[in-house]
């Protein structure tokens, strides 16, 4: 079956546009995260949802960071204004959460802020 | 979350078992032992869970000592496209569904021709 895919896989932005990043978890994972991996480190979370519910956002770094999941399916985080700092790969995360312990990851949306 | 601690790199050669071992002296009694891999432009993938002794399955096998103060992953016979970076990760399940994981820098093995 189909994995977690991201959209775009590439984006280039000027500084202090807004962005738009898209994650399409797998069919029926109750769980989506977000992480965001700077060149050569470990993902780092941003935020997490059950189902629409955002249940965790403590790893967002400032309040230009944004993350919805309306109905429950579809997440977007979206970047405000953004700095040079925001460049990184943020990659998409959803489980199954019924006992799971299986994180399924797509392959990422590389950011670049010039 | 406990701290792990795993070699920043490691080279090998096609056909050589590569043993890649983490230090997670703080662990709690609840947490299980996880190990992630990481190809380049892809998001990190699962390997392989335990809690303690040993666990194979088709890709690696994980040993944890009685004290589970550390762990090592196992990798059988690696070829050139094992070459990636692999994370030691611990925490608490089987609600793991509802809980971010915490990585660390990673190992990053150099399998060589």
């Amino acid at each position: 079956g189909a994995g977690v895919s991201q959209s775009p896989r590439y984006k280039v932005a000027k500084r202090g546009q807004d962005v738009a990043l898209r994650c399409d978890p797998i069919s029926g994972h109750v769980s989506l995260f977000w992480y965001q991996q700077a060149l050569g480190q470990g993902p780092e979370f941003l935020t997490y949802f059950q189902n629409e519910a955002q249940l965790d956002k403590s790893g967002l770094p400032s309040d230009r960071f944004f993350a919805e999941r309306p109905e429950g399916s579809v997440s977007t985080l979206k970047i405000q204004r953004t700095q040079q700092e925001d460049s990184a790969v943020y990659l998409c995360a959803s489980s199954y959460s019924g006992g799971g312990s299986e994180q399924f990851f797509g392959p990422g949306t590389r950011l670049t802020v010039l | 979350l406990a701290k792990t601690t795993q070699p920043i790199s490691m080279d090998s050669y096609e056909g050589q078992e590569v043993n890649i071992t983490c230090s997670h002296n703080n662990i709690a009694t609840n947490d299980y032992i996880t190990w992630y891999q990481q190809f380049p432009s892809q998001g990190p993938r699962f390997i392989i869970q335990g809690y303690k002794t040993k666990v194979t399955n088709e890709v690696a096998s994980l040993f944890i000592p009685a004290d589970r103060k550390s762990s090592t992953l196992s990798l059988p016979r690696v070829s050139l496209s094992d070459t990636a970076v692999y994370y030691c990760l611990v925490g608490a399940i089987p609600d793991t569904g509802r809980r971010a994981l915490t990585f660390g820098s990673g190992t990053r093995l150099q399998v060589q021709p």
